[in-house]
């Protein structure tokens, strides 16, 4: 079983509509979360960063963490095709980061117009 | 304010060669990092370097090593080339903690 777990796709979905991407994960020691985007030919560029349980919002975008599920969760309202991209959840034990970032695959998510 | 540049942006190898892939860190960031990322993968941690002294490893073998210096800046070194070590290879700055700037790599092919 991998660290990070996490849906490959592809998922499409249309203009508009509320997206849903998820990740679950395995070493309780985990206390640091976020989402990064990553366009094709691009370096992984961070969205969200939440540390410990509970919500955080920034524009469209809400990451919500429930560690006693071991499950991490990225929404995107009012989805728009400059959205399409791929959505990477990564997870760090420490706040110095010397244990490195522990990555899911990534999410393919397509926005239709 | 200057992002995370890398260089080369692409790079063909021979199995057996030896290559150096080079990194400058966004500005005030003391803290930078390399990764793998394979194609259809997410970013695997290689090391990471907090002022010039190597204080992280993952699972890599030791002939990938790297170097930072004084100016932040950072090199990735791999020896003895094989075809697996044909990735995106990523670099990462930060301040201190873990909400890392990415380059957008050096994509390097091993034949």
């Amino acid at each position: 079983q991998k660290e990070v777990e996490q849906d490959p796709g592809p998922l499409s979905v249309p203009e508009g509509a509320i997206v849903s991407l998820n990740c679950t994960y395995s070493n309780s020691a985990f206390q640091y979360f976020m989402w990064y985007r990553q366009y094709s030919r691009k370096g992984p560029e961070l969205l969200m960063y939440t540390y410990s349980s509970g919500n955080k919002e920034d524009g469209r975008f809400t990451a919500q963490v429930d560690k006693s599920s071991k499950y991490i969760s990225l929404f995107i309202r009012d989805s728009q095709p400059s959205d399409s991209a791929t959505y990477l959840c990564a997870m760090s034990g420490s706040g110095g980061g010397a244990d490195g970032l522990t990555f899911g695959k990534g999410t393919h998510l397509i926005i239709q117009p | 304010e200057t992002g995370v540049t890398q260089s080369p942006t692409h790079l063909i190898k021979t199995r057996g060669q030896q290559v150096t892939l080079r990194c400058s860190s966004q500005s005030g960031h003391n803290t930078v990092s390399w990764y793998q990322q394979a194609l259809g993968q997410g970013p695997q941690f290689i090391f990471q370097y907090y002022r010039e002294e190597e204080n992280g490893r993952g699972n890599f073998p030791p002939r990938f090593s790297g170097l930072q210096f004084p100016n932040y800046s950072s090199e990735l070194n791999v020896n003895a080339l094989e075809l697996d070590d044909s990735a995106l290879y990523l670099c990462a700055s930060s301040f201190g903690n873990p909400g890392y700037t990415f380059g957008s790599g050096t994509r390097l092919t091993v034949v």
